[in-house]
């Protein structure tokens, strides 16, 4: 019983492809998020979403499109993918509000060749 | 925007108690203080927040400056089992929206 699940767990893919990663929440929470983190550990966040609706957008390339079918779904797809753009995915969600905890997915790891 | 430092690395011995210091001199008076690990090959996990005041939880203790431009995570007995990359957050509040930003994150090797 995942909390919160993200596939695949591990993706490669060359330069110029489209890609897309799932996220799924089981905890009934209303706010997801996607972070990147990249080689050196670092994790920023990237988008969240409220709802289904799109609340936090980072300065991320419009080659990022996040979409959220519904409150439970938070998918990230990504256009011409470039080198710079391997790092780890980790989805995540809460129940909207301070303080609440956040719950993460096990990661995405994406290598672009 | 207000940001968190950090050590990069840190070691303990097993069952000693550790302590993970973050300098957050930029806080803003609404930001929470969160603290969370990261296992190896897993996502990060929440240990313990606050705001102002110290707080104790089953996982660890946080000890906030009086000025809140610092805090400390305290393990009170290291376990192999806690080696990890801690990550001090503030969690940012603005027009509805909380959003976490990340410190660099301190390795901590425990040593049997």
């Amino acid at each position: 019983d995942t909390a919160v699940s993200q596939t695949p767990k591990y993706l490669v893919t060359q330069m110029g492809n489209d890609k897309s990663i799932k996220c799924e929440q089981n905890l009934g929470h209303d706010t997801m998020y996607w972070y990147k983190q990249d080689s050196k550990k670092f994790l920023k966040i990237m988008f969240s979403y409220n709802n289904k609706e799109l609340i936090i957008n980072e300065t991320v390339p419009n080659r990022f499109s996040p979409k959220s079918p519904d409150k439970a779904h938070l998918n990230l797809h990504i256009n011409s993918l470039e080198l710079g753009d391997s790092a780890v995915y980790f989805c995540a969600s809460n129940r909207r509000g301070e303080y609440n905890e956040q719950f993460f997915g096990p990661g995405t790891r994406l290598t672009v060749l | 925007d207000a940001k968190t430092t950090q050590p990069n690395s840190m070691e303990s011995n097993e069952e000693e108690p550790v302590h993970l210091p973050c300098n957050h001199s930029t806080i803003s008076g609404t930001d929470y203080i969160h603290w969370y690990r990261q296992l190896p090959s897993q996502g990060p996990e929440y240990v313990i927040h606050g705001l102002t005041s110290n707080v104790n939880n089953r996982m660890a203790s946080l000890a906030i400056a009086e000025d809140r431009k610092s805090s400390t995570l305290i393990l009170h007995r290291a376990t192999l089992r806690d080696a990890a990359v801690y990550y001090c957050i503030l969690e940012k509040v603005a027009s509805g929206t909380y959003k976490y930003i990340f410190g660099t994150g301190t390795r901590l090797k425990v040593l049997a």
